[in-house]
């Protein structure tokens, strides 16, 4: 059984560009969150998908966009990057909502 | 303030101590986790509970649904259980997300 995977590992962008981060979720699993980690703190509640619909978002702004596509696996985009949003995404998929998450190994975005 | 806190904040053991690190939250909740972060990032789930006590391996986990409060226990402390480890919850209202506490840095000496 294959666990959680993210891509890329790092990723370095400059003020004002757009990133793409991706998540596969593990097998069966057919609901997606995205969290931001900054230095130092817990990690923070993006959005959640739950078979290809948005299930839930947190005080991001709407430049932190995602989709979900039919295998389960999810995207995350940020439009305008500011140097904020430098941190680790963290991705975790679940059976189904409110059940266990399971992590990816995250994707750290420094901004220049 | 933050729906879940978490104390201490840093955490030095000698190995072999039997180790308590405690969480305390404010909101409803439908389950309480305990995560466990190395450096580099990746978190492992430990425990996902929703009352009373868990047990895995050297780990223990204790949740007190009427007091808002769980505690997570490691016994025979060695250097790997060198990590952050996390609470989260699963709020009972609103969108099914983790609220995370900041995490207690734990230091396991030989």
């Amino acid at each position: 059984e294959t666990g959680v995977t993210q891509s890329p590992t790092h990723l370095i962008k400059t003020r004002g560009q757009q990133v793409t981060l991706r998540c596969s979720s593990q097998s069966g699993h057919n609901t997606v969150s995205w969290y931001q980690q900054a230095l130092g703190q817990g990690p923070q509640f993006i959005f959640q998908y739950y078979r290809e619909e948005e299930n839930g978002r947190g005080n991001f702004p709407p430049r932190f966009s995602g989709l979900q596509f039919p295998n389960y696996s999810s995207e995350l985009n940020v439009n305008a990057l500011e140097l904020d949003d430098s941190a680790l995404y963290l991705c975790a998929s679940s059976l189904v909502v409110r059940t266990e998450q399971f992590f990816g190994p995250g994707t750290r975005l420094t901004v220049l | 303030k933050n729906e879940v806190e978490q104390s201490p904040q840093n955490l030095t053991a000698q190995e072999g101590e039997f180790i308590t690190i405690n969480c305390s939250y404010s909101v409803g909740i439908s389950a309480l986790h305990w995560l466990q972060q190395h450096p580099g990032g990746g978190i492992v789930s430990l425990f996902m509970l929703s009352s009373g006590k868990k047990k895995h391996g050297r780990l223990i986990a204790t949740i007190n649904i009427q007091e808002k409060h769980s505690s997570l226990h490691i016994t025979a402390s060695h250097p790997r259980d060198s990590a952050v480890y996390i609470c989260a919850v699963t709020s009972s209202a609103g969108a099914n997300n983790l609220f995370f506490g900041t995490g207690t840095r734990l230091t396991v000496i030989p």
